[in-house]
């Protein structure tokens, strides 16, 4: 099946600096992509969708301006988690969609990322 | 708003014993809904969806409209199914998948 690769795995940065995640499908374009936020124990949380070529839309709550999405390829879409802070340390995924007659969603492995 | 409850968080039952993972969904329309499952270690992947009406490693959910439910059986657990498992419904006509909260399934030996 199709493999989306999600980079770093693991990050851990000191609070105010910011952190990049890549999201990229290897083997399909994708003109949409979703980001995720997974607290311990509790669902995905869906933070933004991702447009190839457009701005992110963003869900209710989540600070655009914190958590940057950029999606500048068919294959690319990148989180710029900006000025990190401790309450930011999360798992973070992000997935692709497969347009076509059977569209499907593949996921990254996610990261996780700890701000001390 | 569309909403996707998982009323169980953890569910333990004996190998070879039946499973279900209840779903419950609230949407006006016909949504589409989903089954992910994420295995130990492993990244989230499809399980099955309502549409296509399949049975995939003898898992099988059945859309029941009446009762906005879409809830997950397997017959015969096996100690391989244990694992996360979430049910996402998605609005037609848009990309957005909503995600229930997860139900753990432990599958004991």
């Amino acid at each position: 099946g199709a493999v989306v690769s999600q980079h770093p795995s693991r990050v851990i940065c000191k609070s105010g600096t910011s952190v990049k995640i890549e999201c990229r499908s290897l083997d399909f374009q994708a003109t949409t992509m979703f980001w995720y936020r997974q607290f311990p124990k509790q669902s995905l949380m869906l933070m933004a969708t991702s447009n190839e070529g457009s701005k992110a839309t963003y869900e209710q709550g989540v600070e655009k301006d914190k958590f940057l999405i950029n999606h500048a390829s068919l294959t690319l879409s990148t989180l710029t988690v900006t000025s990190a802070h401790p309450e930011d340390s999360s798992f973070y995924i992000c997935s692709a969609l497969q347009d076509g007659l059977n569209e499907k969603l593949f996921f990254g492995s996610g990261t996780q990322l700890s701000v001390l | 708003a569309q909403r996707v409850t998982q009323p169980e968080k953890l569910l333990s039952v004996f190998k070879g014993a039946p499973v279900e993972l209840k779903c419950n969904y609230s949407y006006s329309g016909s949504p589409e809904l989903f089954w992910y499952v994420q295995y130990s270690r492993q990244r989230l992947q499809l399980l099955l969806r309502h549409i296509s009406r399949e049975s995939i490693k003898g898992f099988t959910a059945d859309l029941n409209k009446g009762e906005t439910s879409f809830h997950l059986k397997k017959p015969f657990a096996q100690e391989e199914d244990s694992a996360m498992y979430y049910c996402a419904l998605k609005e037609p006509g848009t990309y957005k998948y909503i995600f229930g909260t997860g139900t753990r399934l432990k599958v004991l030996a």
